[in-house]
């Protein structure tokens, strides 16, 4: 099955800092890629849509400028949690989609999901 | 709007017993729906999905799920349960646009030994 790496699996940062979390599709081409928010016991929240070489498509209630997303090519996108504070900690969840196949019946491939600490 | 319910948070089942895990959905059109599984602090995997065709599928680790038109249910089954089993499971559905997918709120899955 298709692979999604996210990393940094935990991360530990000062408020008013800067986080960046990275998600790659290792064995296939990942056309879109989604981000996800889950805080604990509750199920996963869309944050954005992450479309290659465009701009991100972003969920109603969810700040562009604080949440910053690139999906600079087929691989690779990457979300940046801009001057951090505290509310921001949380679990992040990467999940991307092929070129074909899965294109029409949605089937997902989820990253490990990133543990953000923010002090 | 396409939506999911898991009616149940959690669901208590001891090793050796058939479990159940219950998902009702609301779409328009054609369903395409959808389990997957969290064990903590990790990502989701994907269990098994349903888009046409058979109403009873086949998953991975043993599960499988029913789909029925007239409840408008996709409950999630595995006959005979084991500890590792314990995670949290999400029924999902696709979006009227294909690339979302909508998660129900999950049911917390504990199998005693």
């Amino acid at each position: 099955g298709a692979v999604v790496s996210q990393h940094p699996s935990r991360v530990i940062c000062k408020s008013g800092t800067s986080v960046k979390i990275e998600c790659r599709s290792l064995d296939f081409q990942a056309t879109t890629m989604f981000w996800y928010r889950q805080f604990p016991k509750q199920s996963l929240m869309l944050m954005a849509t992450s479309n290659e070489g465009s701009k991100a498509t972003y969920e109603q209630g969810v700040e562009k400028d604080k949440f910053l997303i690139n999906h600079a090519s087929l691989t690779l996108s990457t979300l940046t949690v801009t001057s951090a504070h505290p509310e921001d900690s949380s679990f992040y969840i990467c999940s991307a989609r092929g070129l074909a196949g899965d294109l029409n019946t949605g089937e997902l491939f989820f990253g490990e999901g990133s543990r953000l600490t923010v002090l | 709007a396409q939506s999911v319910a898991q009616p149940e948070d959690q669901v208590n089942v001891a090793e050796g017993n058939p479990l159940t895990v219950k998902c009702t959905y609301s779409v328009s059109g054609n369903p395409y729906l959808f389990w997957y599984v969290q064990y903590p602090n990790r990502g989701l995997q994907f269990l098994l999905k349903y888009i046409t065709g058979d109403n009873l599928v086949k998953g991975s680790y043993g599960f499988e799920a029913e789909f029925n038109k007239s409840q408008t249910s996709f409950h999630l089954k595995k006959p005979s349960a084991l500890v590792s089993d314990s995670a949290l499971y999400f029924c999902a559905v696709r979006g009227v646009a294909p690339s979302k997918i909508i998660f129900g709120s999950g049911t917390r899955l504990s199998i005693r030994p």
